[in-house]
């Protein structure tokens, strides 16, 4: 069964420290991950997808196949990355359809 | 605002009532899906659209869920004889073949 695991409901860090937010998956097939971001009272979007190999806010992630894991990482912290940011999972061969995990509240304080 | 439209945004019910909520697509997507997020949870899915045919549902979708996509644009869910346990946010998201998917900002649904 395909299954997203972010262990952690809430991280909490100070501005300027590194953020790590962690993303496991279990799937037989060859994986597409994303990460979405929701701050607050606005919608879910979309800010990596794996493929794509990109930088967006200043967040990377890098897919592990051996450890399948898909960790969301970003250097220094800033307030606006608060938010609550969930990792996906996308089934090949099932039209983009997406598995969830619970997520991860980020809090950066100051 | 060129991105996925839902209405209504929130709806209050009584149990055993009938409810129905739009989503409209991004217009060039060629994709719909309707999910289902309640508290401390990712968004599950219920269902997908290509074009007009739906061809995949969720075994969270109950036989009281429909959902439609006529013509291949807009779709709507309805819920009939609703239940304390279908309150949750109700989210509709569209993409388009190879790239990502995009969200609505969903229907808050409470059953009372």
């Amino acid at each position: 069964a395909q299954r997203v695991t972010q262990p952690e409901k809430l991280l909490s860090v100070f501005k300027g420290a590194p953020v790590e937010l962690k993303c496991n998956y279990s799937y037989s097939g060859s994986p597409e991950l994303f990460w979405y971001v929701q701050y607050s009272r606005q919608r879910l979007q979309l800010l990596l997808r794996h493929i794509s190999r990109e930088s967006i806010k200043g967040f990377t992630a890098d897919l592990n196949k051996g450890e399948t894991s898909f960790h969301l990482k970003k250097p220094f912290a800033q307030e606006e990355d608060s938010a609550m940011y969930y990792c996906a999972l996308g089934h090949t061969g099932t039209a983009s359809k997406l598995t969830f995990g619970t997520g991860t509240r980020l809090q950066v304080t100051l | 605002d060129t991105g996925v439209s839902q209405d209504p945004r929130h709806k209050i019910t009584k149990r055993g009532q009938n409810v129905t909520f739009r989503c409209d697509p991004i217009s060039e997507h060629n994709r719909l899906y309707w999910y289902r997020q309640t508290l401390g949870q990712g968004p599950e899915f219920l269902t997908y659209f290509q074009n007009e045919a739906q061809l995949e549902k969720s075994r969270l979708l109950s036989d009281r869920f429909s959902a439609e996509r006529p013509k291949g644009s807009f779709s709507t869910l309805e819920i009939q004889r609703t239940e304390q346990g279908d309150s949750a946010m109700y989210l509709c998201a569209s993409s388009q073949t190879g790239a990502g998917t995009y969200f609505g900002p969903g229907t808050r649904l409470t059953v009372t």
